[in-house]
C-alpha cells in the first residue's frame, strides 16, 4: 500500500514566482491536511480538506495562499508570489476520516526554497 | 486553545542508556495525545497515542509513555536507546483527532 505521496520532494523557486505543491492521499482517505514546518520549529496547521471542500482554514495566511483538494487528482497547496519567509516544509498528512483512532498519515515532505 | 511544551530541543545519550523525553501539555478538553518520529529529510512517523483507553502506552520500536493527568505530561520512554533512535521527536495533542498540535520538537542524539 502506497503512503501519502507528495511532489515535489525539493522545489526552488525565486521570489515572486508561485509554487504548487502536490498530494496525493493514502488510498481511500478522504481527508487531507497540510502542515508547514519552519527551521527549528514544530509543525504548524494550515488547512484541512475533504474531497472538494475545505473544512477548516484557520491555520493558512490571508494572502497568497490556497488549497484545494477536487474530487478527481491530488490535493494542491498553492503560494502565490512567494516569498523568502514561505522558505519551508510542507507536509501533507490524510486520514479515513473516522474521528477517533484514525491517527494522520504523513507524506515526506516538500521543501520549499525561496531565493 | 491546546499547546505543547517539550522541555529540551537536545537530548543526548549513551547508546543502552535509558531515553526520557518531556511532554507537557495544556488542554481544557481531554486530550488525545501523540508522540511522532522524524528522520532526517522524512515525514513523521506515529511512535504511539494516548486516546484514554489506558494510561501506559507502548509504541513501535520499543517506545512507551504514560499520561499523567495531575501533572499534565506525557512524556516518551524507552529504557535501552539504540543508534537507530538518533532522530527528532515530535509531541502533539490534539481535541479531535483531526487538528494536531505539535511541540517544537526534541532532537535526541545517541552516542556510541
Amino acid at each position: 500500500n502506497a503512503g501519502v505521496m507528495q511532489n515535489p520532494r525539493h522545489l526552488v523557486r525565486r521570489r515572486g514566482q508561485e509554487a504548487r505543491l502536490r498530494c496525493s492521499p493514502v488510498k481511500g482517505h478522504s481527508h487531507v491536511y497540510w502542515y508547514r514546518q519552519l527551521p527549528e520549529e514544530g509543525l504548524k496547521f494550515m488547512v484541512y480538506l475533504q474531497k472538494e471542500n475545505i473544512i477548516d482554514e484557520s491555520g493558512m495566511p490571508k494572502e497568497r495562499f490556497s488549497a484545494e483538494f477536487p474530487k478527481e487528482g491530488p490535493s494542491i497547496l498553492r503560494i502565490q508570489q512567494v516569498v523568502r519567509g514561505d522558505s519551508a516544509a510542507y507536509f501533507c498528512a490524510s486520514s479515513p476520516g473516522q474521528g477517533g483512532g484514525s491517527p494522520l498519515h504523513f507524506g515526506n515532505g516538500t521543501r520549499l526554497t525561496v531565493t | 486553545a491546546q499547546s505543547v511544551t517539550q522541555l529540551g530541543s537536545h537530548v543526548s545519550v549513551s547508546e543502552g542508556a535509558l531515553v526520557l523525553l518531556r511532554c507537557n501539555y495544556s488542554s481544557s478538553v481531554p486530550p488525545y495525545l501523540f508522540w511522532y518520529v522524524q528522520y532526517p529529510n522524512q515525514g513523521l512517523q506515529l511512535l504511539l497515542k494516548y486516546t484514554s483507553a489506558a494510561t501506559l502506552v507502548k509504541g513501535i520500536n520499543g517506545f512507551e509513555a504514560e499520561f499523567k493527568k495531575s501533572e499534565t505530561s506525557f512524556h516518551l520512554t524507552k529504557p535501552s536507546a539504540h543508534m537507530s533512535d538518533a532522530a527528532e521527536y515530535f509531541c502533539a495533542v490534539s481535541r479531535d483527532f483531526q487538528k494536531l498540535v505539535f511541540g517544537t520538537g526534541t532532537r535526541l542524539l545517541v552516542s556510541p
